[in-house]
């Protein structure tokens, strides 16, 4: 199947620094990636979505300051959580449609973020 | 009521049972269905994706899609004890639609 490669898979970090989380489309070109948020026992909460050369989509309730995402090439999008807090400790999931014409999302292995 | 409905489980079941795994649904505009493994800490992994009714093989995995009665399932025949995971039931419309809409997923344990 499709490899979408997140990276890294488990960032700690101080209260008000800001983590970048890279997601990558490793053979084949990802106009749109989506990044999701995942809180225990819950299912998938998309946050956002990612269109290379142009501004990403929110979704309703989610701060777009607060979560930067950047989708400056065809395989590589990234969300920065800015000035992270203790409440977005999560689980960050991107995703990427192959270009089959089918729309299937494929997803990577998800980036655990420890806010202290 | 929820656009998608997965009961969340736990369901455990001894090694080599069938496992059937649902999920229900109330948009009759979705036309694809996709089910989804998820390990713990890892992100989801696609299984078999369906378009509109009918069955889909692929080794031990059969997905099924009742669209009549709005209801889609996962059967997994010879169950092993790396089958234990979540399943998530994702669903979408057709077009140019591409976000689909999960259920909350149904934790599988597999015991030896």
């Amino acid at each position: 199947g499709a490899v979408v490669s997140q990276h890294p898979s488990r960032v700690i970090c101080k209260s008000g620094t800001s983590v970048k989380i890279e997601c990558r489309s490793l053979d084949f070109q990802a106009t749109t990636m989506f990044w999701y948020r995942q809180f225990p026992k819950q299912s998938l909460m998309l946050m956002a979505t990612s269109n290379e050369g142009s501004k990403a989509t929110y979704e309703q309730g989610v701060e777009k300051d607060k979560f930067l995402i950047n989708h400056a090439s065809l395989t590589l999008s990234t969300l920065t959580v800015t000035s992270a807090h203790p409440e977005d400790s999560s689980f960050y999931i991107c995703s990427a449609i192959v270009p089959t014409g089918q729309n299937i999302q494929y997803f990577g292995a998800g980036t655990r973020l420890s806010v202290l | 009521q929820k656009e998608v409905e997965q009961d969340p489980g736990p369901l455990s079941v001894p090694e080599g049972a069938i496992v059937s795994l649902n999920c229900t649904y109330s948009n009759s505009a979705f036309q694809y269905f996709m089910w989804y493994r998820q390990y713990s800490r890892k992100g989801p992994e696609l299984l078999m994706y369906t378009y509109s009714s009918g069955n889909k093989e692929d080794g031990r995995f059969t997905a099924q899609v009742d669209k009549s009665s709005k209801y889609i399932s996962l059967f997994i025949r010879d169950s092993q004890p790396s089958d234990s995971a979540t399943y998530l039931c994702a669903m979408r419309g057709g077009g140019g639609s591409y976000i689909p809409t999960f259920g909350r997923g149904t934790s599988l344990i597999v015991h030896p």
